[in-house]
């Protein structure tokens, strides 16, 4: 099984300013790269996904993905308390659907 | 908007015990997951479902685990002879199996085995 890394954080933010989360994986022929959202004792939430080089823009989020360099980060603009939360990263490995994901980097916003 | 819904959200057992954990997919979905969250560790995958039998399982899926979708509607997780380091979230997860496959998760069961 391949691996999806993430610093673990804590990142500490204040309200407003923008949040950048990374992530690396070792699979070169994955895909497709998610990111979810997961508050203290709930289930992940899809933010977003990207399978194309280049930035995906989502409301305050823009997902970037590099595959040669196989690292992928989320931004956060206008970072609020609300988005106090663990971020998983998350891909399948080659030719597979099930997804390997990340420890998940804890963001804290501070108001 | 559709969703994935599990039942029960939490479950303690005795060591020992069978369990059976219940979910309902969306509805158009085809690809069905379980995965599990030991607490403070990373989210796992366990097994997928398509077409009514297991299109993949990881290493964590042996025998005390299996998988069956008895309904139109409902797919589930069974564990028997539960042992302590089964305490976990499970959460089962569906997609549509299209292109980039996105993956909708539920909001979880937490299982206590004592």
């Amino acid at each position: 099984q391949k691996e999806v890394e993430q610093n673990s954080g804590p990142l500490s933010v204040p309200e407003g300013a923008i949040a950048s989360l990374n992530c690396t994986y070792s699979d070169r022929g994955s895909q497709s790269f998610f990111w979810y959202r997961q508050y203290s004792g709930k289930s992940p939430e899809l933010i977003m996904f990207i399978y194309s080089n280049g930035d995906k823009e989502d409301g305050r989020f823009t997902a970037q993905l590099n595959k040669a360099s196989q690292y992928v980060s989320l931004l956060i603009r206008d970072s609020q308390p609300s988005d106090s939360a663990t971020y998983l990263c998350a891909a399948p490995d080659t030719g597979r659907r099930a997804l390997t994901f990340g420890s998940g980097t804890r963001l804290q916003v501070q108001p | 908007e559709p969703e994935v819904t599990q039942t029960p959200s939490h479950q303690v057992t005795q060591m020992g015990q069978e369990v059976i954990l219940r979910c309902v997919p969306i509805s158009n979905h085809l690809y069905f997951y379980w995965y599990r969250q030991i607490l403070g560790q990373k989210v796992e995958f366990l097994v997928s479902f398509y077409n009514n039998e297991i299109s993949e399982k990881s290493e964590i899926f042996d025998d005390q685990f299996s998988v069956e979708r008895p309904d139109g509607s409902n797919f589930t997780l069974k564990i028997r002879s539960t042992k302590l380091e089964d305490s976990a979230m499970y959460f089962c997860a569906s997609s549509d199996g299209l292109l980039t496959d996105t993956q909708y998760f539920g909001p979880g069961t937490r299982l206590t085995v004592l």
